[in-house]
């Protein structure tokens, strides 16, 4: 039992580029949550997702957009990539809504230069 | 949405002795507040959590308290080990989390 866990652990972009932050777990959780956290700033919520086919934004969506075609992956996009998304990206999953556990992933490390 | 201050930013305690960390927030509905802790370089990972229902929940060395009223809780460590020195945060949820800022806990020898 793997729990959650993110693909890559660290990646180096360059402005403008694109890519895919995958996120997967074997817990059979329902809620899926994508934040980012940088230094003083805490967690924020980027996108999370209620079930299979569902998403919906968080305190800060702009520059991302999120797919949860299957339900143990949860998957990230930056369309466009801005330095201003330097970040650690965290996955999350819990049973159900948020007053359940949620349990995080390793993190990602990104650069945008 | 939800607003959730924590304070302090940071905190330096001497082993043995007893970190506060405290929280508020501004959504009457949260009903679900954990702590979770952060090693450097490391997940975030839940220590403790307590629901609307409860004031006070109690796991060996570590505490917390809710008061609804005031929409504040704490957190309560005590004798502090080398171990529990890490990032904590805060989070309250009606049906989704929102975290406070962080506090940087080090223990000193």
């Amino acid at each position: 039992n793997a729990g959650v866990t993110q693909t890559p652990k660290f990646r180096v972009l360059k402005t403008g580029q694109s890519m895919t932050l995958l996120c997967a777990q074997d817990m059979n959780h329902e809620y899926m949550y994508w934040y980012r956290q940088d230094p003083g700033m805490g967690l924020r919520l980027i996108h999370y997702s209620v079930g299979e086919g569902t998403t919906a934004k968080g305190e800060v969506p702009d520059g991302y957009n999120v797919s949860r075609l299957k339900k143990q992956n949860f998957l990230l996009g930056l369309e466009s990539a801005a330095p201003s998304q330097t970040s650690v990206y965290f996955c999350a999953s819990s049973p159900g809504p948020g007053t359940d556990t949620q349990y995080f992933g390793p993190g990602t490390r990104l650069t945008v230069l | 949405g939800e607003n959730v201050e924590q304070h302090p930013s940071t905190l330096s305690v001497q082993e043995g002795d007893s970190a506060v960390i405290k929280c508020t927030y501004s959504d009457s509905a949260s009903n679900y507040f954990p702590w979770y802790k952060q090693e450097l370089g490391k997940r975030p990972q839940l220590i403790i959590d307590i629901r609307s229902n409860v004031g006070e929940k109690k796991d060996q060395r570590i505490a917390v308290t809710l008061n609804k009223t005031a929409k504040h809780f704490s957190l309560h460590i005590t004798e502090t080990q080398p171990e529990d020195s890490a990032v904590y945060f805060c989070a309250a949820s009606d049906y989704k989390l929102s975290f406070g800022a962080g506090t940087t806990v080090t223990v000193r020898a």
